[in-house]
């Protein structure tokens, strides 16, 4: 079975500093993974995801995410905050055998940006 | 109307009523799934369906009926709902093998009294 974890439900950070937010995951077979971004009583966007090639993925919204199979881990980085990032963000991991049945959402972690 | 819709995006029902929601998703793809978001809880997966057959259910109460007419249309229908009920359900879909992102549509609001 699939699980994903997310290191600090909540993660402040100034404008204009650097955001971390950290996922690690656990799978049997190789992964697909991915990142979600929810804004206030909307639904869950692609940010972006991993799935073979490249172990750094760009995404929207100027963030990026590095696959690192040895730590089991993609976190998710920017390099300068903005106001608008202030939303919750989801780690999720998928495996590339089963249709969508081992699709795990972690926790997530709500991501403040401060003035 | 392009990605995934869902209707209503708000619902306040009685725990006598029978109500339904609706998604519609407009990206050709193959499988859907309802999941529910509740506060301070992890998203819940409640049902999946591939080419239109339900492929997972994760012991979710039978108060909850989906129904997938099309690959392109999702229901879950409603009755007899209880307060603990109450959450954000998700709509989303993907195109299933091998299983690519999930696009999600905005969510229903449901508010259980």
């Amino acid at each position: 079975a699939q699980s994903v974890t997310q290191l600090g439900s909540h993660v402040s950070v100034s404008e204009g500093a650097l955001v971390l937010l950290r996922c690690n995951y656990s799978s049997s077979v190789p992964p697909y993974l991915f990142w979600y971004v929810q804004y206030p009583n909307q639904g869950l966007q692609l940010l972006l995801k991993y799935t073979t090639g490249a172990t750094l993925v760009k995404g929207i919204n100027g963030f990026e995410a590095e696959f690192k199979k040895s730590e089991t881990s993609f976190h998710l980085t920017k390099p300068s905050a903005h106001m608008s990032d202030a939303a919750e963000y989801f780690c999720a991991v998928s495996d590339q055998e089963n249709y969508g049945q081992n699709f795990v959402f972690g926790p997530g972690t709500r991501l403040s940006v401060l003035p | 109307e392009t990605g995934v819709t869902q209707t209503p995006r708000h619902l306040v029902m009685g725990m006598t009523n029978k109500k339904s929601l609706k998604c519609e998703q407009h990206l050709g793809h193959n499988a859907m799934y309802w999941y529910k978001q509740s506060a301070k809880k992890p998203l819940e997966l409640m049902f999946v369906y591939s080419l239109e057959e339900r492929v997972e259910n994760n012991s979710v109460p039978s108060r909850f009926s989906p129904e997938c007419p099309n690959s392109s249309h999702l229901f879950l229908h409603l009755h007899t709902l209880q307060p603990e009920d109450s959450a954000l359900y998700l709509c989303a879909s993907s195109q299933g093998h091998p299983p690519g992102a999930q696009y999600f549509g905005p969510g229903t609001r449901l508010t259980v009294t």
